[in-house]
C-alpha cells in the first residue's frame, strides 16, 4: 500500500523554465511534508519542507504547494538550472504524535528530473 | 565536513553470510534512523534511534536484521544469513529532537549486493 504516490517517473525541462514535480498521498495522518533531492551515489539532500497548517512554502527558486482537500502536493523550481537535475523524493510524516522525534518519513517512489540545456 | 557517514560504501556478500553496516551521525544529533531502499524505489524506514534507545524497529523485515547504538553515537546495522532479496542501499539518517531545524540529513548510503 503506497501511501505517497510520485506517478511520473521522469520529466524533462528546458532550461530556464519552470519545474513542476508532483506528489499524492493517502494518509490523513500526514502532517508534514518534505521533498529531498539525490544526485547518484549520494544519500537524500533535504530541500524544502510544509506544515499541513500552510498551503505555500517558499525558499528562493523552490515553492512547495499542498493542497490538504485534494492530499496533493507539488514542488515548483523556477528557474531550472542543469545542476537542479536529480530525483526528487516526496516524503510525509507524521509530526504531531512523534512524541520525542520519532519522524519517520513515507517516501514516494521518486521523479528523475532532467533539465535540458 | 560534519556530515553523516557510513561504511562501507558497498559491500558485496554471498547468501548467508552476516553483514555489518555502519552509520556515523552528525556531532550532537539525538534521534537516527535507519533505511532501505531497493532499486527503484524510495528509502522505507527500519528503525529508530533516540541515543542509545531504539524506540521503533516496526520496519525491520525479519529477525535477522538487528541494529544498535550502544553510546548513543554511532549505529550499526546487522544483517544475519543474508539473503538475495536484502540487496539493496541501506540508509543512516540523523537529526534533532527539539529546534529547528529537524529534518532528517542522511548519509551517502551503503549498497549490499547479496550474490
Amino acid at each position: 500500500d503506497q501511501q505517497v504516490k510520485q506517478n511520473s517517473p521522469s520529466l524533462s525541462v528546458q532550461e530556464g523554465r519552470i519545474s513542476i514535480l508532483n506528489c499524492d498521498y493517502t494518509n490523513s495522518m500526514f502532517d508534514y511534508f518534505l521533498w529531498y533531492k539525490k544526485y547518484p551515489a549520494e544519500g537524500p539532500t533535504f530541500l524544502i519542507s510544509i506544515s499541513s497548517i500552510k498551503d505555500k512554502n517558499e525558499d528562493g527558486r523552490f515553492t512547495v504547494f499542498l493542497n490538504k482537500s485534494a492530499k496533493h502536493l507539488s514542488l515548483h523550481i523556477v528557474p531550472s538550472q542543469p545542476g537542479d537535475s536529480a530525483v526528487y523524493f516526496c516524503a510525509a510524516t507524521v509530526r504531531r504524535y512523534s512524541g520525542f522525534g520519532n519522524e519517520k518519513l513515507t517516501f514516494g517512489t521518486g521523479t528523475r528530473l532532467t533539465i535540458i540545456p | 565536513g560534519a556530515g553523516v557517514s557510513q561504511s562501507p560504501r558497498y559491500k558485496v556478500a554471498k547468501r548467508g553470510q552476516d553483514v555489518a553496516l555502519r552509520c556515523d551521525p552528525i556531532s550532537g544529533h539525538v534521534s537516527l534512523f535507519w533505511y532501505q531502499q531497493a532499486l527503484g524505489q524510495g528509502p522505507e524506514f527500519l528503525t529508530y534511534f533516540q541515543n542509545e534507545a531504539q524506540l521503533d524497529k516496526s520496519g525491520l523485515p525479519s529477525d535477522r536484521f538487528f541494529a544498535e547504538r550502544p553510546e548513543g553515537s554511532v549505529s550499526t546495522l546487522k544483517i544475519q544469513r543474508t539473503q538475495q532479496e536484502d540487496s539493496a542501499v541501506y540508509l543512516c539518517a540523523s537529526s534533532r529532537t527539539s529546534g529547528a531545524p529537524r529534518e532528517q540529513y542522511f548519509g551517502p548510503g551503503t549498497r549490499l549486493t547479496v550474490t
